[in-house]
């Protein structure tokens, strides 16, 4: 099993704010990484794919990075309606895993 | 993007089997584009896969449930569903359909279901 760990688990911020989410794999999953921001009550949404491409009609603020065992989700400057619960997951190899997510709250 | 619908019995009992069925509308699961899979969400946690399903029956499962687990297809209705076997208290949540990206089980999830919440209860 290929284990995701996400930090911080809450992260407290304001509007404008740059915020930076971490995914580290417990082994090489090349970029096969994806990104799901879910909201309260709401099904995961994807954001992006293959650890850097964004999803067509997903705001450009948000970009991720990193190959290997260690990704990053970056907002660029944090919007009203960005305030959620960000997964990261794995698509390397069965079973598909996903981190334990990350809350952005407001600061 | 297709439309897709969980639906369920809101309530099962320990031991019980419990049925569920993801509707498709606005795209044929008979493509050969795409694997759908289920997803599952205990109250206040992360998600975890539960299992995946091409048209033509291929199957994959999490292991940590494989054998309680079955997945199957119906393309004449669109329908795909789960059933899970002799299901306890941790089975409680929310149970996602969800279409992969691609023709492969490989891949992230591009659509999903609303969900819907299964309590496991005497």
């Amino acid at each position: 099993v290929i284990w995701m760990t996400q930090s911080p688990s809450l992260l407290s911020a304001s509007t404008g704010d740059r915020v930076t989410i971490s995914c580290r794999v417990s082994r090489d999953i090349s970029s096969d990484l994806a990104w799901y921001q879910q909201k309260p009550g709401k099904a995961p949404e994807l954001l992006i794919s293959a650890a850097s491409t964004l999803r067509s009609g997903v705001p450009s603020r948000f970009s991720g990075s990193g190959s290997g065992t260690d990704f990053t989700l970056t907002i660029s400057s944090l919007q009203s309606e960005d305030f959620a619960t960000y997964f990261c997951q794995q698509y390397f190899a069965f079973p598909l895993t996903f981190g334990g997510g990350t809350k952005v709250e407001i600061k | 993007q297709p439309q897709l619908q969980e639906s369920g019995p809101g309530l099962a009992k320990p031991s019980e089997t419990l049925s569920l069925t993801c509707s498709v509308s606005g795209g044929s699961i008979s493509s050969n584009d795409h694997y759908w899979g289920w997803i599952r969400q205990p109250p206040g946690k992360g998600l975890e896969w539960v299992g995946s399903i091409f048209h033509g029956g291929s199957t994959y499962y999490n292991p940590s449930l494989k054998s309680r687990v079955t997945i199957s297809v119906d393309t004449s209705k669109n329908h795909f569903y789960l059933k899970v076997r002799s299901v306890t208290a941790a089975d409680t949540g929310v149970y996602y359909c969800a279409r992969h990206v691609g023709d492969d089980a490989l891949t992230g999830f591009d659509s999903w279901g609303q969900g819907t919440l299964i309590t496991v209860s005497s």
